[in-house]
């Protein structure tokens, strides 16, 4: 099925880093969402986005929905270790509610 | 805030014998359920739709035979591995809506169930 391609596959974080990842697409999403998962565990909601050029914080977490409706971004400042896992982004369509998920990616503590 | 109950978290079966799957909405009516198998250090792969009352619908290439789903009420679908193999082996994670119009597309996730098929 179609994949949101998003960026970076993974990176390593040290404490007090600002993180920054993206999603990209062909087509046009007219919701994005962005989601955490811990191992063993199901995917836990962060920012849903609803309109383009949305801009919406979380916490330290803040998330943009693109302008031209396919692309997404995340921000997490000043990282802490509890940040460690999968992030997921997450487009909708109008009609269906179906999620179409990027790749994710794998955030991890620099050794 | 919305929760989704999944149960079993971890299962362990023998090669043959068929496995349920509970997805329960706790404090909402989920209309909608949907149902995704994740692979180790993969994405989520969406394999059915489950409306309550209705048919589920299968993505392509999910075999409906091999996994039954059920939404028998607005709290509650299950998903069952009939006949289960080692390829079944797989991470199944349910979520559910609680907009039957689907305008609040924001989905709730539960914690997912680890199948091992020896």
């Amino acid at each position: 099925g179609q994949q949101l391609n998003q960026s970076p596959q993974s990176m390593f974080i040290q404490e007090g880093e600002d993180v920054s990842m993206n999603c990209t697409s062909s087509s046009i999403f007219n919701t994005w969402l962005w989601y955490k998962q811990d191992p063993g565990e199901g995917p836990v909601l962060l920012i849903a986005l609803y309109k383009a050029g949305e801009l919406t914080s979380n916490g330290r977490l803040t998330a943009q929905f693109g302008i031209t409706r396919k692309d997404s971004f995340l921000n997490i400042s000043a990282s802490i270790p509890s940040d460690v896992g999968i992030y997921f982004c997450a487009g909708s369509k109008a009609a269906g509610n179906k999620l179409t998920f990027g790749g994710g990616t794998r955030v991890l503590v620099k050794p | 805030g919305a929760v989704v109950s999944q149960h079993p978290s971890r299962v362990i079966c023998k090669s043959g014998t068929s496995v349920k799957i509970e997805c329960r909405s706790l404090d909402f009516q989920a209309t909608t359920m949907f149902w995704y198998r994740q692979f180790p250090k993969q994405s989520l792969m969406l394999m059915a739709t489950s409306n309550e009352g209705s048919k589920a619908t299968y993505e392509q290439g999910v075999e409906k035979d091999k996994f039954l789903i059920n939404h028998a009420s607005l709290t509650l679908s299950t998903l069952t591995v009939t006949s289960a193999h080692p390829e079944d082996s797989s991470f199944y994670i349910c979520s559910a809506s609680r907009d039957r119009d689907l305008v609040d597309e924001k989905l709730f996730f539960g914690s997912g169930t680890q199948l091992s098929v020896l």
